[in-house]
């Protein structure tokens, strides 16, 4: 099985910040990568799909990269509203497994 | 406008049996394939289940294996997971997904429902 690990675990940042997300899989994905904005109490909702491809709707603010195992997800001007918790998800091999997380907070 | 709503859910014994439904509208349901994703009360995510456009292909996680199954009634719009041989572990909020793959399976969540809750509890 493919593991997905997402650092920091957590974040604190300011508005007008850049912030970088990294995500590392255990074994090549290609750019089989997708990352999820999730905040409290809602359904995740899908940011960036083919490593780095822009979901229909979502700011251009938010980037993703990379290849083979190594991701980022970088907002490049946080805004308030993308204080919440961001997963990266392996869409290559079955079981198609998330990373744990990674919550930003505000400073 | 795409919509999931999730019901189902409720409280249940370990050992139990539920089935959640998931009706969606606001897209030709018979394009694509569906999924149900868990997340554990203040966990991450985790994906349980998919089923093909046609209901020919059904894919299940290790850990539920053997006691949950996938279907769908394309002619009501409805995705539905029939949970057995339930355990404490399987306490979480399930979500319907829809894959952004028309006519293929990209194993992308473009869209979700809001969840139901499942808690598992003697």
């Amino acid at each position: 099985d493919i593991q997905m690990t997402q650092s920091p675990s957590s974040v604190s940042a300011s508005v007008g910040d850049r912030v970088t997300i990294t995500c590392q899989a255990s074994q090549g994905i290609s750019s089989w990568l997708a990352w999820y904005q999730q905040k409290p109490g809602k359904a995740p909702k899908l940011l960036i799909y083919a490593a780095s491809s822009l979901q229909s709707g979502v700011p251009s603010r938010f980037s993703g990269s990379g290849s083979g195992t190594d991701f980022t997800l970088t907002i490049s001007s946080l805004q308030p509203e993308d204080f919440a918790t961001y997963y990266c998800q392996q869409a290559n091999s079955f079981p198609y497994s998330f990373g744990q997380g990674t919550k930003l907070e505000i400073k | 406008e795409v919509q999931l709503v999730e019901s189902g859910g409720v409280v249940v014994q370990p050992g139990g049996s539920l089935r959640l439904s998931c009706a969606a509208s606001g897209f030709t349901f018979d394009d694509y394939t569906m999924h149900w994703v868990r997340q554990a009360p203040g966990k991450g995510l985790e994906w349980v289940s998919l089923i093909s456009w046609d209901g020919g292909s059904t894919y299940y996680a290790d850990s539920v294996k053997g006691r949950f199954t996938i279907s769908r009634d394309n002619s009501k719009n409805s995705l539905y997971l029939q949970m057995n041989s339930l355990r404490t572990e399987d306490t979480a909020l399930y979500y319907c997904a829809k894959d952004r793959g028309a006519g293929d399976t990209a194993m992308v969540f473009d869209y979700w429902g809001q969840g139901t809750l499942v808690t598992v509890s003697s």
